[in-house]
């Protein structure tokens, strides 16, 4: 089976620039998770999904910050304009919403804003 | 709210030693807890999982055994390989919570030769 997958997987570009990462969350999985990883701070859960729905974006850093889920299968991250400091890689999990809620993560994006 | 406290790293053990990692929960109602495992440059993997109390998970020599009465959850292994170099995650997942993961700061295993 095939499992979270993410895109790209490795991104450089310059402050200011927009930065869209992708993920295809694993099929039937009813919950998507974005979360952002850096030494600093640790992994922090930036927004998460409900059948599409966005439930809890508590954790988005700023408005230069955006997600969204379109469909089942596919959700993007927007970060516009982009800054040094957002550095980092960025996981995205799915989990299906009956049992205990294991959360499967994808490979992650390493992005690079310089 | 609910929190997740693990003990710091790094940890560098030699090849073959026991391995303790400690991690304690406080959380409202009766999470489930888990130990995800992070190798260089890959994402999060499930190690193992524990869902009600006195439940023991294991996975590949790992074993945690799910303490609600000293809200604990401590990852173990007899013999350690280097392999085993990543860095360990304990997390809780409350029931109701909307599949919400609750992490630990992570604690990075080194093993030598």
């Amino acid at each position: 089976d095939a499992g979270v997958i993410q895109s790209p997987r490795h991104e450089v570009t310059e402050m200011g620039q927009e930065v869209t990462l992708r993920c295809k969350p694993i099929s039937g999985h009813d919950y998507l998770f974005w979360y952002r990883q850096t030494m600093m701070r640790g992994l922090e859960l930036l927004i998460y999904f409900n059948n599409n729905v966005p439930i809890d974006d508590s954790g988005m850093p700023e408005d230069r910050f955006s997600a969204k889920m379109p469909n089942a299968s596919f959700s993007t991250l927007k970060i516009q304009p982009s800054e040094p400091r957002d550095s980092a890689v960025y996981f995205c999990a799915s989990s299906v919403g009956q049992g205990v809620g294991t959360q499967y993560f994808g490979p992650g994006t390493r992005l690079l804003v310089l | 709210g609910d929190s997740v406290t693990q003990m710091e790293g790094p940890v560098t053990l030699s090849e073959e030693a026991f391995l303790t990692i400690n991690c304690t929960y406080t959380a409202t109602g009766y999470p489930s807890l888990f130990w995800y495992v992070q190798y260089p440059g890959e994402g999060l993997q499930l190690l193992l999982k524990a869902t009600k109390a006195d439940d023991k998970g294991s996975n590949k020599g790992f074993e945690a055994t799910y303490r609600k009465e000293t809200t604990s959850f401590h990852l173990e292994k007899g013999s350690v390989q280097v392999s085993d170099s990543a860095v360990y995650f304990c997390a809780l997942s409350e029931t109701g919570g909307g599949n919400k993961l609750t992490f630990g700061t992570g604690t990075q295993l080194k093993v030598e030769l």
